[in-house]
């Protein structure tokens, strides 16, 4: 079955550091997405994106966040600037074209010190 | 804002027993998912429910929307420890201009003792 790939799976940064989460959507698949989920808290939606730009984002998906489709695969996440309240399970997900049933990845927990 | 909230946050049951979990909002979904997510994992869709009223079943799981569409049940008959894991709603925003945005609830731990 086609899944939502997503690296790495646990990553530990100092505050203040860049950071790349990757993901690799069902190929099909044409909406991409970045939810994150803090520990004991809500899954909460970050930005979606969809023919090669932001379609929509959150409160919470400030300058500090950026995300790129920098090939026909990959799609990724970038934290500029980490903060100790970026720490949480990012989760990457997927969707074709006009629908809300997503797929999720896995997710990449980011351990921020 | 549209919220979801969940009850209850915690459930814990032998074996065989039945449950419902619901999920809650004072706004008008136009429709709701449940996802069940195990630890170091992402949510994995159960199932969709669209129209008022509808009720779906996924073998021992049935799952209700409200004639309303501002609230869901999800029943488990004869739970087993194959069940546990962490059971959430979601819905899409409204007035969202871009599909995909889901509004989630904080989630239901559910343990089946063996």
């Amino acid at each position: 079955e086609p899944e939502v790939t997503q690296t790495p799976s646990h990553q530990v940064t100092q505050m203040g550091q860049e950071v790349i989460l990757r993901c690799v959507p069902i190929s099909n698949h044409l909406y991409f997405y970045w939810y994150r989920q803090i520990l004991g808290q809500k899954v909460e939606f970050l930005v979606s994106f969809y023919n090669n730009e932001i379609s929509e984002k959150s409160e919470i998906f400030d300058d500090q966040f950026s995300v790129e489709r920098p090939d026909g695969s990959n799609f990724t996440l970038k934290i500029r600037s980490t903060k100790l309240e970026d720490s949480a399970m990012y989760f990457c997900a997927s969707s074709v074209r006009g629908a809300n049933v997503l797929t999720f990845g896995a997710g990449s927990r980011l351990t921020v010190l | 804002t549209q919220l979801l909230e969940q009850s209850p946050q915690f459930l814990s049951i032998q074996e065989g027993e039945n449950l419902t979990v619901y999920c809650n909002s004072s706004s008008v979904f136009s429709s709701l998912q449940w996802y069940r997510q195990e630890p170091g994992e992402g949510p994995v869709l159960l199932v969709t429910v669209v129209t008022g009223g509808e009720v779906k079943k996924l073998k021992r799981l049935t799952f209700q929307f409200g004639d309303a569409r501002k609230d869901s049940s999800l029943h488990i008959t004869a739970a087993q420890p194959g069940d546990t894991g962490l059971y959430l709603c979601a819905g899409p925003n409204a007035g969202g201009t871009s599909y995909g945005k889901l509004t989630f609830g904080q989630g239901t731990i559910l343990t089946v003792h063996p």
